[in-house]
């Protein structure tokens, strides 16, 4: 199985900072990366997919750039309904893998 | 606009066997992937596994024994079996959709969530 490393674990921020998300693959996926926002109590929603394009409705302040094994997800400036956990997955392979998730906290 | 709902036993005991249903509104289930994915509480997200109109199915590994994946494309609906339930399964389970059809992809489109809890 392809592991998803996030980093970090949680993340304290402000409203308008920009904020940078890390996402490690342990072998390379070429572009093949999504991105997801779960708020608690809910599914997940998909931000950005194949590493940088952005989903239909979702906000431009969000981004995401890499390919091979080192991928970045940022906002550019934090808004209040950003406060959220973020997930990365990779479809490189037909087994599905998540990383372990970043919590954005209010500072 | 394509919707997801699902529904099944939120209750099980241990060795019991867990069955969800998944239905599509708004659109077909052709051509795309449909997958199942668990989240257990205060924990990250984990793919079960994914099925196409056809029935042909991807399992993760890690679950494979215990997992069977069907759909029926008459109900426009696709389900989840995973047998011998344990505490350890004790997850919110979501059905979602692959964005492109016809490749393991990103999922864009997510069923509502049922919780679901294996105890004694």
């Amino acid at each position: 199985d392809i592991q998803m490393t996030q980093s970090p674990s949680t993340l304290s921020a402000s409203v308008g900072d920009r904020v940078t998300i890390t996402c490690r693959a342990s072998q390379s996926i070429s572009s093949w990366l999504a991105w997801y926002q779960q708020k608690p109590g809910k599914a997940p929603n998909l931000l950005i997919y194949k590493a940088s394009s952005l989903e239909s409705g979702v906000p431009s302040r969000f981004s995401g750039s890499g390919s091979g094994t080192e991928f970045t997800l940022t906002i550019s400036s934090l808004q209040p309904d950003d406060f959220a956990t973020y997930y990365c997955q990779q479809y490189n392979s037909y087994s599905r893998t998540f990383g372990q998730g970043t919590r954005v906290e209010i500072k | 606009q394509v919707q997801l709902r699902q529904w099944g036993a939120g209750l099980l005991k241990p060795s019991e066997t867990l069955s969800l249903t998944c239905a599509v509104y708004g659109g077909s289930l052709s051509g795309y992937y449909w997958s199942w994915i668990r989240q257990p509480p205060g924990k990250g997200l984990e793919w079960i596994g994914e099925i196409n109109h056809s029935g042909s199915t991807s399992y993760n590994p890690s679950l494979k024994s215990r997992v069977t994946i069907s759909v029926d494309t008459s109900k426009n609906q696709f389900s989840l079996k995973l047998n011998s339930m344990t505490a350890a399964d004790t997850a919110v389970y979501y059905c979602a959709r692959g964005r492109i059809p016809g490749y393991p992809t990103a999922f864009d489109i997510w069923g509502q969530g049922t919780m679901v809890t294996v105890s004694s």
